[in-house]
């Protein structure tokens, strides 16, 4: 079956454009977690939708920063005005229920540069 | 906040060499620990799920123990591979109360086998 896949797989940007970041997780899957990891950096949580229930967006860094998930599969990250130290990879996992055992399967990522 | 501290940070190994590194976690609010292994220009792949103190979990060449209450995992690696170079992720599910957990993810062991 098909894996988490993200579009697209590279975006180079001027600083002040908005750009959108596309996850389709494996579907059936009811968790989507968005992670960015920055140059040097570990994998730093932005945002977690389960279901129905209301996003966790407490990892989102500033208010430029949404993202939303149509009807609980595809989410869409959106970056306004973007920043350069917006640049990152920007990655996409979902898990089919939101255990304590459940594995993250994640997409490849987006690698976005900010020039 | 939950940190997860990985050691060492990177190493470089030859071929045929068998090799360790470490996750440290605090013990309060543990459930789960996953093993990724992320692959350059690849997605982070699971390799091990442990959540009971004493679990040992083995894939071929690789192979993971887990000490809950002291709160570290070790993963081994024995005669390492060229294509074992890669990052080693651990990634920690930990309660963060009514019912939902959270992924902490460690910074990663950037392993790097010589031939």
């Amino acid at each position: 079956g098909a894996g988490v896949s993200q579009s697209p797989s590279n975006k180079v940007t001027e600083k002040g454009k908005d750009v959108e970041l596309r996850c389709d997780p494996i579907s059936g899957h009811t968790a989507l977690y968005w992670y960015r990891q920055s140059l040097g950096q570990g994998l730093e949580f932005l945002i977690y939708f389960q279901g129905n229930s209301a996003p966790d967006k407490s990892g989102l860094p500033s208010d430029r920063f949404s993202a939303e998930r149509t009807g609980g599969s595809v989410s869409t990250l959106t970056i306004q005005r973007t920043q350069q130290e917006d640049s990152a990879v920007y990655l996409c996992a979902s898990t089919r229920r939101q255990g304590p055992t459940d594995t993250q399967y994640f997409g490849p990522g987006t690698r976005l540069t900010v020039l | 906040i939950l940190n997860v501290e990985q050691s060492p940070q990177s190493l470089h190994v030859q071929e045929g060499d068998s090799t360790n590194f470490t996750c440290s976690f605090p013990s309060s609010n543990f459930y789960a620990l996953h093993w990724y292994r992320w692959e350059t220009a690849k997605s982070p792949e699971a390799l091990f799920v442990m959540t009971l103190n004493g679990d040992e979990k083995k894939k071929g060449r690789i192979s993971a123990t887990l000490n809950t209450k002291e709160g570290y995992s070790y993963l081994y690696i024995k005669g390492s591979q060229p294509e074992d170079s890669a990052t080693y992720l651990c990634v920690i599910r930990a309660a963060r109360g009514s019912g939902t957990y959270k992924y902490i993810f460690g910074t990663g062991t950037r392993l790097k086998v010589l031939a």
